[in-house]
C-alpha cells in the first residue's frame, strides 16, 4: 500500500488485559512515531524509532506501554495490564529523515471496558 | 499548560462564509505546521511556515505566521461542506516529535 496502515482498527478489551497495536510504514521510510489522541484532544507524542532504535521514548506514560521496531520496518506497541484511561486512538507516523513531513495512519481505537 | 492554544475549540457556520482560527503560544518557534484531520483518519499535512510574517495560499486556505513566530492563523475564504474537520497546529519539538494544539473542530453546514 501507499500509505501507513494500523491494525487492527478497533480494539475493544476488558481492564487488566494485554494489547498489541501494529503498524506498518511507507515503504523506506526509517523514521517512526507513536502518539495518541484522546477523544476531543490533539495527538500526544509517546515514542520515535530511527531504524530499529528508540531514538526518544519520553512521551511513553508509564512502564505499562512498550514499542518496537525489531527489523526497522514494521512496529509493534504493546500496552500491559490496560486500564480505562488507556482508551484513546493510538495513531502511527512515518518519514523520511531529515524531512519534516510525517504521515499518518488512520489509527487504532482502543477502548477499554 | 498547553504549548499551543488554538480558538476557538468548536467553530460552525454557513457555506459560503468566511472565518479565522488561531494557534497561539507565548515561545518562539523555528517553524509551525497546519494538519486537518477527517473522522476515522489520521492528521494531513496542509502547510509549514517557517519565516515570522509569512503568508502562505492553499486553494481558498490562507496561512500566516506571526511576524514574532509564537503565533499563526488559518483564514478560510467560502468554506464548502468538504472544509469540514479537526484543523490542528504543530511544532516539531526535539529530534522529531510533533506537538500539536487541542485542535479546532470545524463544521460547514449546507
Amino acid at each position: 500500500g501507499a500509505g501507513v496502515s494500523q491494525t487492527p482498527s478497533n480494539k475493544v478489551t476488558e481492564k487488566g488485559k494485554y494489547v498489541e497495536l501494529r503498524c506498518d510504514p511507507i515503504s523506506g521510510h526509517t523514521a517512526l512515531y507513536w502518539y495518541r489522541q484522546s477523544l476531543g484532544q490533539g495527538p500526544e507524542f509517546l515514542i520515535y524509532f530511527q531504524g530499529t532504535g528508540a531514538a526518544d521514548d519520553s512521551g511513553l506514560p508509564n512502564d505499562r506501554f512498550f514499542a518496537v521496531r525489531p527489523e526497522g520496518s514494521v512496529s509493534t506497541l504493546k500496552i500491559q495490564r490496560t486500564e480505562r484511561g488507556d482508551s484513546a486512538v493510538y495513531l502511527c507516523a512515518s518519514s523520511l529523515v531529515g524531512t519534516d513531513t510525517q504521515y499518518f495512519g488512520p489509527g487504532t481505537r482502543l477502548t477499554v471496558l | 499548560t498547553q504549548l499551543l492554544e488554538q480558538s476557538p475549540q468548536f467553530l460552525s457556520i454557513q457555506e459560503g462564509e468566511n472565518l479565522t482560527v488561531y494557534c497561539n503560544s507565548s515561545s518562539v518557534f523555528s517553524s509551525l505546521q497546519w494538519y486537518r484531520q477527517e473522522p476515522g483518519e489520521g492528521p494531513v499535512l496542509l502547510v509549514t511556515v517557517v519565516t515570522g510574517g509569512e503568508v502562505k495560499k492553499l486553494k481558498r486556505l490562507t496561512f500566516q505566521f506571526g511576524d514574532a513566530r509564537k503565533d499563526s492563523s488559518l483564514h478560510i475564504t467560502a468554506a464548502q461542506p468538504g472544509d469540514t474537520g479537526l484543523y490542528l497546529c504543530a511544532v516539531i519539538q526535539g529530534a522529531q516529535k510533533l506537538v500539536f494544539g487541542q485542535g479546532t473542530r470545524l463544521t460547514i453546514n449546507p
